[in-house]
């Protein structure tokens, strides 16, 4: 159980262009996802919690109009980069919060690996 | 504000031997941690979590961590390491606001020799 998915495993696009990544729950729902950035070697940096049903809310320094998350569904969650340039090449996780028993554990999906020539 | 800290960016153990990996926090009000594993190019798996009772924690793969209210840490340990254990290895805490929102120490990558 607590199994997340994300989609693509990895994309390579052209620079201007917009990629969307999915993080779904496969086997639980959840009203709360968070979307992660990880640069080579470096620790997991939370760009934004995603909530079902409302606007997502952004860590300080994270630019709303390029990362556009919506949270449609108590199962999926997307993020999209907007017009990326090479600087946006990173490997984005998202994680999906299970509540049991009124306590919260995230569960990861396996990453995107994006690559912006 | 809530803080983890992993103060070795690299543990190295021959298979066989036990392991820690150190982790301690500094939190305002009860500390919920966690540990997490990464694999090459791949997401975090869960392995433990402390919310309460026993300081010692058991959890996935014969890892366990203990609680240290004292000394504020949260150990990562495993008796006997394994070559497959080798991989990043990341401590968390729980942040004080909404949402289970979690703050990553730096991670401590473990390398298992045969």
């Amino acid at each position: 159980g607590a199994v997340v998915s994300q989609h693509p495993s990895r994309v390579i696009c052209k620079s201007g262009t917009s990629v969307k990544i999915e993080c779904r729950s496969l086997d639980f729902q959840a009203t709360t996802m968070f979307w992660y950035r990880q640069f080579p070697k470096q620790s997991l940096m939370l760009m934004a919690t995603s909530n079902e049903g409302s606007k997502a809310t952004y860590e300080q320094g994270v630019e709303k109009d390029k990362f556009l998350i919506n949270h449609a569904s108590l199962t999926l969650s997307t993020l999209t980069v907007t017009s990326a340039h090479p600087e946006d090449s990173s490997f984005y996780i998202c994680s999906a919060n299970l509540i049991q028993g009124g306590l919260e554990t995230q569960y990861f999906g396996p990453g995107t690996r994006l690559l912006v020539l | 504000a809530q803080s983890v800290a992993q103060p070795e960016d690299q543990v190295n153990v021959a298979e066989g031997n036990p392991l820690t990996v150190k982790c301690t926090y500094s939190v305002s009000g009860n500390p919920y941690l966690f540990w997490y594993v990464q694999y090459p190019n791949r997401g975090l798996q869960f392995l433990l979590k402390y919310i309460t009772g026993d300081n010692l924690v058991k959890g996935s793969y014969g890892f366990e961590a203990e609680f240290n209210k004292s000394q504020t840490s949260f150990h990562l340990k495993k008796p006997s390491a394994l070559v497959s254990d080798s991989a990043l290895y990341f401590c968390a805490v729980r942040d004080g606001g909404g949402y289970n929102k979690l703050i990553f120490g730096a991670g401590t990558r473990l390398a298992v020799h045969p």
